[in-house]
């Protein structure tokens, strides 16, 4: 069965760093993975995906993610972070044929001046 | 265009008590997938529609819980005799074909069960 670990549930970073947030994943079929981001009272947005082909995903806001089949891995990074970037991040995997996406536990992410 | 609504925004009730929540999905969004996101944790899976049939409800906790879609658009989770472990955020989701499309996530509804 499929499984998200994200390491970390509350990340801090200064304005201007690099923000790397972790995930791995547990898939028996070659995974479909996902980042999305929650702002407080709002709706998950889809940050970007990996399906096949590129193993480099470039997604909205900066963000981008490297699928790395043999560490099991999908992290996600952005070179600077912004104030605006404050907000929970979760990795998903989809599982089964039925598109329906298994999540990590998310990553809180904290921007500070 | 709008995107996924869902109704009501929150909802507090009394433990033992029914409870519809609904979701309007995109127009012409034949996937409908309900969720549910405990205090701290990721969303976990409940039940999935493509067009007015429950393809997947393997993520049902129990048979209080139960929804249906009768014309392939809004769907309405019911949650009967509802328990305070019930309390979470309600998300639903739609996409346009069960081909790994994307999920479009609605806001969601705050269910509270005193």
């Amino acid at each position: 069965a499929q499984s998200v670990t994200q390491l970390g549930s509350h990340v801090s970073v200064s304005e201007g760093a690099l923000v790397l947030l972790r995930c791995n994943y547990s898939s028996s079929v070659p995974p479909y993975l996902f980042w999305y981001v929650q702002y407080p009272n709002q709706g998950l947005q889809l940050l970007l995906k990996y399906t096949t082909g590129a193993t480099l995903v470039k997604g909205i806001n900066g963000f981008e993610a490297e699928f790395k089949k043999s560490e099991t891995s999908f992290h996600l990074t952005k070179p600077s972070a912004h104030m605006s970037d404050a907000a929970e991040y979760f990795c998903a995997v989809i599982s089964g044929g039925y598109n329906k996406l298994i999540f990590g536990a998310g990553t809180r992410l904290a921007v500070h001046p | 265009g709008a995107g996924v609504s869902q109704t009501p925004s929150n909802k507090v009730t009394e433990k033992g008590k029914y409870v519809e929540l609904r979701c309007d999905p995109i127009s012409g969004h034949t996937a409908l997938y309900w969720y549910r996101q405990s205090l701290g944790q990721g969303p976990e899976f409940l039940i999935y529609f493509q067009g007015t049939g429950a393809a997947d409800d393997s993520g049902l906790p129990n048979d209080r819980f139960f929804a249906v879609r009768p014309e392939g658009s809004v769907s309405t989770l019911k949650i009967q005799r509802t328990e305070r472990g019930d309390s979470a955020v309600y998300l639903c989701a739609s996409s346009s074909q069960t081909a790994n499309n994307e999920q479009f996530f609605g806001p969601g509804t705050r269910l509270t069960v005193l």
